[in-house]
Formats: C-alpha cells, structure tokens, sequence
C-alpha cells in the first residue's frame, strides 16, 4: 500500500520559477525524506525530515512538514532545466522487526529553459 | 566510491525459469531492501532486511525470495518468474537503526519476463 499521494502528478514551469510538490500520508511516520529520480535511474536522496522539525532547508530546497494535517510540500526556488525529473516523497514507519520506506507515485517536473 | 551495484542491469527471461538479481554495497550498511517500480504505482517495498539473517516482508512480497547472508549482499531471487513480475527494480540499503535512514539506491535493473 502506498503510504502517500504527490500532487500534482506533473508540473511543467519555467526555468526560473519556483517548483512545489505537496506529499500527504495516512499513519504516524518518524521521518520524512525527498528523493529525486532522473528518468530510468537510481533515486537520489534530497532531504529528511523529521517528525518533530517543522521545516528544513538544503540549497535551493524547503522542506515543510505540517504532522497534524498528515502533509509534506517540496519547494525548489528559482528553478534550472536540470531540476527536470520526478520527484518522490517516502515516509518512515515502524514495521514488525525494523522499518520501513514507503513511497508515493511521484511528482514529474518539468523545467522549461 | 561509496556505492550500491546490481547485475544484471537488463533482463529478458522466460515465465517459469528461476532468476536471481544480485545487489552488493560496500557502505557496510546494515539496513538493505528491494523495490519495484511501476508506471502510476511508484515504488513499492518488496523485502527488507535488518542486518545479517535478519529479513522480513514489505508491501509486495509475494512471488519473490531474499536471503542476506552477507552483509554486504541482498539477492533477490524469482523462483518462477511470471509476466506480471515485469519491472524496475531497485536495491537500496542505508545505515540502519529504526530512524533517519537516508537510502542509497542501486541504478536498478529492468527485467521483462515473457
């Protein structure tokens, strides 16, 4: 089951302009982590965050996490053509012996030069 | 250079003929899993493990098999492979412990079972 939705599902902007994905989820999580997938590959780990921050900052990326309305959003500023790709938020749950990773479907971003 | 491999990169086999995808990280990460990957389904957890001989099921288990007797390694096995097994897979593994694990992923292996 997946644990959360992205939306929108795609998102085509300009370069320059600023990018938001948003990520909700059903159950408690202890973290919340972006990751970035180029088409076909490997994903890529953007940023955490967890359950007691409210929000995080790498580079160009801000990170939110609102716990009691079960949401995340993604904002990439003055976005570049190489920003391009999809973008999936993953919730950390506890499960039976260990933890678990579960993934939304993604947000496809499209930056356009 | 720190880094997860999985072999084969690309898969084309028959229904019914076991296959083994292997995954192997040098990171000496305790935490290792295997997803696949689905047009519209995202990723979806297959099997997880803890640590040495210690594995459990994700959110997709059937029809597949793991074993982790190496820390370093994670197979994950088809025993009869079917056309709805059709995927992008991917191995990650991470430090371990029960909170704020970033994954390292593999550069997956996509595999066609006809």
């Amino acid at each position: 089951s997946q644990q959360g939705e992205e939306d929108p599902q795609a998102l085509s902007i300009q370069e320059g302009e600023n990018a938001t994905m948003n990520c909700s989820y059903k159950t408690s999580i202890n973290n919340l982590q972006w990751y970035r997938q180029n088409s076909g590959r490997g994903l890529v780990h953007l940023i955490l965050i967890r359950s007691n921050e409210r929000e995080k900052h790498s580079g160009r990326l801000r990170v939110t996490l609102d716990t009691s309305k079960k949401s995340s959003s993604l904002l990439i500023t003055a976005s570049r053509a190489a920003d391009t790709a999809s973008y999936f938020c993953a919730k950390l749950t506890y499960h039976n012996a260990g933890n678990m990773l579960t993934f939304g479907g993604g947000t496809r971003l499209m930056v356009k030069p | 250079e720190a880094q997860v491999t999985q072999n084969p990169r690309y898969l084309i086999t028959v229904t019914g003929k076991k296959l083994t995808v292997t995954c192997s990280q040098n990171m000496n990460h305790e935490y290792m899993s295997w997803y696949r990957q689905d047009p519209g389904l995202g990723l979806r957890q297959i099997y997880y493990s803890m640590n040495v001989e210690v594995t459990d099921k994700g959110d997709v288990p059937e029809g597949y098999k793991v074993s982790r007797k190496e820390k370093r390694n994670f197979p994950l096995i088809l025993e009869s492979p079917s056309p709805n097994q059709t995927s992008l897979y991917f191995c990650a593994s991470s430090i371990g412990g029960v909170s704020y694990n970033e994954q390292f992923f593999g550069p997956g292996t996509r595999l066609t079972v006809l």
